[in-house]
């Protein structure tokens, strides 16, 4: 099945600097890939998504690459702000469509 | 749209006793998903319906879980006998089935303590 690897597994970086968290995926089928922002208490929610035909999508602050070749994406925050603090997964389909996570990064923003 | 509903939002039960989750998914969301979160072993899927059909439970733990939807719009997830190592926080989640792999939207979970 899908194997999906996560890293780093906590991050820091202080307010306004950029932050980048990064994913490999092992199904060569899998394509569909979303991230996820799970703040403290809260349930998971999407932030941005990226399908296979696509190598780069941005969203504000937000982006995230694709490297179907070398089977990783990429989490890219630009200029952090506190309210970035949070748990970010990352996802990717397998060959049946099934959702696997990754692991998670803790990011922490400090002002 | 209320999203996805759970209940309850706490259980604390003790060990050997029967948990029912519930969950009402978003309508129009033909797909299904129980997932389960803790520090150790992160976010798991257990069980996935499409249709009111359960397409893959290879994520079920053990026998001591089973899951139903007997209709579109209700789920359960039920852990009978409970035993601490079940302590979690489960979540369900719903999605469109049509157009691929979507969005899933998350419930806000279900924080089950076994005692």
């Amino acid at each position: 099945g899908e194997n999906v690897e996560q890293h780093p597994s906590t991050l820091s970086v202080q307010e306004g600097d950029s932050a980048v968290i990064k994913c490999t995926y092992s199904d060569s089928a899998s394509n569909y890939f979303p991230w996820y922002k799970q703040e403290l208490g809260k349930r998971p929610q999407l932030i941005i998504d990226i399908r296979s035909n696509v190598g780069e999508k941005k969203d504000q602050r937000i982006a995230v690459t694709l490297n179907k070749t070398a089977k990783h994406f990429s989490l890219h925050i630009t200029e952090t702000q506190p309210e970035d603090s949070a748990v970010y997964f990352c996802a990717a389909t397998d060959s049946w469509g099934k959702l696997q996570f990754g692991a998670g990064t803790q990011v922490v923003v400090t002002p | 749209d209320a999203g996805v509903i759970q209940s309850p939002r706490h259980e604390v039960t003790e060990m050997g006793q029967e948990v029912t989750l519930r969950c009402k998914p978003i309508s129009g969301h033909n797909s299904l998903f129980w997932y389960r979160q803790t520090m150790m072993r992160g976010l798991e899927l257990l069980i996935y319906f499409n249709n009111n059909v359960p397409i893959d439970d290879s994520g079920m733990p053990e026998d001591r879980f089973s899951a139903k939807m007997p209709n579109a719009s209700f789920s359960t997830l039920k852990i009978q006998p409970s035993e601490p190592r079940d302590s979690a926080v489960y979540f369900c989640a719903s999605s469109p089935l049509a157009g691929g792999p979507r969005e899933q939207f998350f419930g806000p979970g279900t924080r089950l303590t076994v005692l």
